[in-house]
């Protein structure tokens, strides 16, 4: 069974610019979830996707906005760029939302100069 | 306040000797689950051990296994037998079974295994 992908792996962006990020969870899940993770602050919640719903959001500001697909495919995207959004941004797949366990893609890295 | 405590920046182990991993929990829900993933430093999350919280066994899963105290909200990561390739952050995670069901992770514990 294949795992979570996303796309792209890295990214360099420059301050201004939006971004968008894909993500293709495991055959079956329904359940998506988007974190950013920095070395200042380790990993947060951005949202939560359950069936093309946003179930639960993160403290992140309004640049910040998701989507989910009829096929469970997501996306997330990042409007005006700061350089604070550099990081690596990690998509969770699950089946459901409350007893299955959240599996990870190898996440994209963000570069923002 | 739901909260996740990782103690340990980091932690060195000798090869094939066993290594415990701290983690304690603050929830006044009684129905969690409690999660440990890997991160090596090419970035993926690999899902390790889970725990229900009214699982009355500790959980396993070769070389893992979870030490659950519930009435002292610690869920400790023991690896046995430890290999080069653990080395790796090791995050310890808490999700609400109602409500939310939001995941809340730990700052993580950095290990490093000594050959």
């Amino acid at each position: 069974k294949a795992g979570v992908t996303q796309t792209p792996r890295y990214l360099i962006k420059t301050r201004g610019q939006q971004v968008t990020l894909s993500c293709s969870p495991i055959s079956g899940h329904r359940s998506v979830s988007w974190y950013q993770q920095t070395p200042g602050q380790g990993l947060q919640f951005l949202f939560e996707y359950f069936s093309e719903t946003q179930r639960n959001k993160g403290n992140f500001p309004g640049r910040f906005s998701g989507r989910q697909f009829s096929n469970s495919r997501s996306e997330m995207n990042v409007s005006t760029l700061e350089l604070g959004d550099s990081a690596l941004y990690l998509c969770a797949s699950s089946k459901d939302r409350a007893t299955d366990t959240q599996y990870f893609g190898p996440g994209t890295r963000l570069t923002v100069l | 306040a739901q909260k996740i405590t990782q103690t340990q920046p980091g932690m060195f182990v000798q090869e094939k000797e066993a290594v415990t991993l701290d983690c304690t929990y603050d929830t006044s829900d009684p129905s969690y689950g409690l999660f440990w993933y890997k991160q090596p430093s090419s970035g993926e999350m690999i899902f390790l051990i889970y725990q229900g919280s009214y699982d009355q066994q500790n959980a396993t899963e070769g070389r893992y296994s979870l030490n659950f105290q519930k009435a002292r909200k610690s869920a400790n990561l023991v690896i046995s037998a430890s290999q080069l390739g653990d080395s790796a952050m090791y995050f310890c995670a808490m999700r609400f079974n109602s409500g939310t069901y939001k995941y809340i992770f730990g700052t993580g514990t950095r290990l490093k295994v000594l050959a």
